[in-house]
């Protein structure tokens, strides 16, 4: 079975445009999760969704906005970017949204450069 | 209260060594304690997890132990091999907030043949 996939690998934008990010949980998973890692550091929590509801929000301005899809994938979207959004946004599923598991699986990222 | 501290921030092994990478937490609420490996340009690959009612969890060379008491946990990599260098992080999450977990700062584990 296919893992969590993202799309775009790697992207460029300027200062002040708009991205928007994609993920495909793994098949049965009803969850996702977005994260922030800036280089050298631990991923940082931006959402969870789950049955298309939003289940969680981490300490991320208003220009970051999510959404979920009724196939259980989602769309990441970022506003008015600034040098310090460059970083691998990552994807992440669980069964469930971790109630009675917390198995947690991410995707391999997509990197984000803000010039 | 939500902090997840990790030590070392790096780490270097003799091949054939134990590699010990620990981590403290303040929010007793978490009930879930995962480790994460991750490879330069990867996503992070779940290694092995714990919960709180058990004290020590194996599988193969890893092993998590877990001191509730002290609020802290710590990953043992056993016969340490240079494939094994990689950044670690330890998490915690709690039952009720689902897909959040609050990562560590992450430990650089070099294993040198």
């Amino acid at each position: 079975d296919a893992g969590v996939t993202q799309s775009p690998t790697h992207l460029i934008k300027t200062r002040g445009q708009h991205v928007t990010l994609r993920c495909s949980p793994i098949s049965g998973h009803k969850s996702v999760s977005w994260y922030q890692q800036v280089l050298g550091q631990g991923p940082q929590f931006i959402f969870q969704y789950y049955e298309k509801e939003e289940r969680g929000r981490g300490n991320f301005p208003d220009r970051f906005s999510a959404r979920q899809f009724p196939n259980y994938s989602s769309e990441l979207n970022v506003n008015a970017l600034l040098l310090g959004d460059s970083a691998l946004y990552l994807c992440a599923s669980s069964l469930n949204g971790g109630r009675s598991g917390n198995t947690i699986y991410f995707g391999e990222g997509s990197w984000l450069t803000v010039v | 209260q939500q902090q997840v501290k990790q030590s070392p921030q790096s780490l270097i092994v003799q091949k054939g060594g134990i590699s010990i990478i620990n981590c403290a937490y303040e929010n007793t609420a978490f009930d879930y304690f995962p480790w994460y490996q991750q490879f330069p340009g990867k996503g992070p690959a779940l290694l092995i997890a714990i919960r709180p009612d058990v004290s020590e969890k194996k599988e193969g060379r890893f092993t998590i132990s877990f001191n509730k008491s002290a609020k802290q946990f710590s990953l043992h990599i056993m016969d340490s091999q240079p494939g094994d260098s990689a950044t670690y992080f330890c998490a915690a999450g709690r039952k009720d907030q689902g897909g959040k977990l609050i990562f560590g700062q992450g430990t650089e584990l070099s294993v040198k043949p």
